[in-house]
């Protein structure tokens, strides 16, 4: 399985502040990168994709993607207790494989 | 409407049954997934298929093997069922979007199917 590694946390910021994800991959040749949130009990859902380097802006949140060190984060600006969940960062190489990491539980404190 | 359906949603049985999880999607997708979660929360894939290709994980056991009747539908299947077996399953289907190359996908999720072997 491809590695694709992230902090398991948990982390905790109060609201308001901004809470940032990290995850970085083993495989270079990896090409599409996605951030999941799960809430407990829950399915994941799809927030974010990022397929070239940089940032991606979508509301309060900011995926940024850098190949090079292959490295991708995610931002959450204005952090609300409904961010309180597990976020998994998930990535494909070639086809539509997806490996996922073990995923960082955030906890926003009110 | 549900994009992802699976059934049953809690499914518990003794040790050595056989059981099956059937998924259901109406995106129109050409490529489903099965995944195990386990208790700390790390999402495994176990197989993905599309009308083409089947791609087995070489970590499952053959206990384990998906039937797809149609582009819709991937079930699973499970034999001589283990207390390790005990774990949330989950059912995706993605789809390429446009002719973008490196390709982009996009992955649905269906609700989940907590199995407990007893």
């Amino acid at each position: 399985q491809k590695e694709v590694e992230q902090n398991s946390g948990p982390l905790s910021v109060p609201e308001g502040a901004i809470a940032s994800l990290n995850c970085t991959y083993s495989d270079r040749v990896s090409q599409s990168f996605f951030w999941y949130r799960q809430y407990s009990g829950k399915s994941p859902e799809l927030i974010m994709s990022i397929y070239s380097n940089g940032d991606k802006e979508d509301g309060r949140f900011t995926a940024q993607l850098n190949k090079a060190s292959q490295y991708v984060s995610l931002l959450i600006r204005d952090s609300q207790p409904s961010d309180s969940a597990t976020y998994l960062c998930a990535v494909t190489t070639t086809g539509n494989q997806f490996y996922f990491g073990t995923g960082t539980s955030l906890t926003v404190i009110p | 409407d549900t994009a992802v359906s699976q059934t049953p949603k809690y499914l518990v049985t003794q040790m050595g049954n056989d059981k099956s999880i059937k998924c259901e999607q109406n995106l129109g997708h050409d490529t489903m997934y099965w995944y195990k979660q386990d208790s700390k929360k790390f999402l495994k894939i176990m197989f993905s298929y599309n009308n083409k290709e089947l791609i087995i994980n070489e970590t499952v056991p053959n206990r384990f093997s998906p039937k797809s009747p149609d582009k819709a539908h991937l079930n699973l299947h499970i034999n001589s069922l283990e207390l390790g077996d005990s774990a949330v399953y989950f059912c995706a289907s993605s789809s390429r979007r446009g002719p973008a190359d490196p390709p982009m996908y996009t992955q649905y999720f269906g609700p989940g199917t907590r199995l407990t072997v007893l």
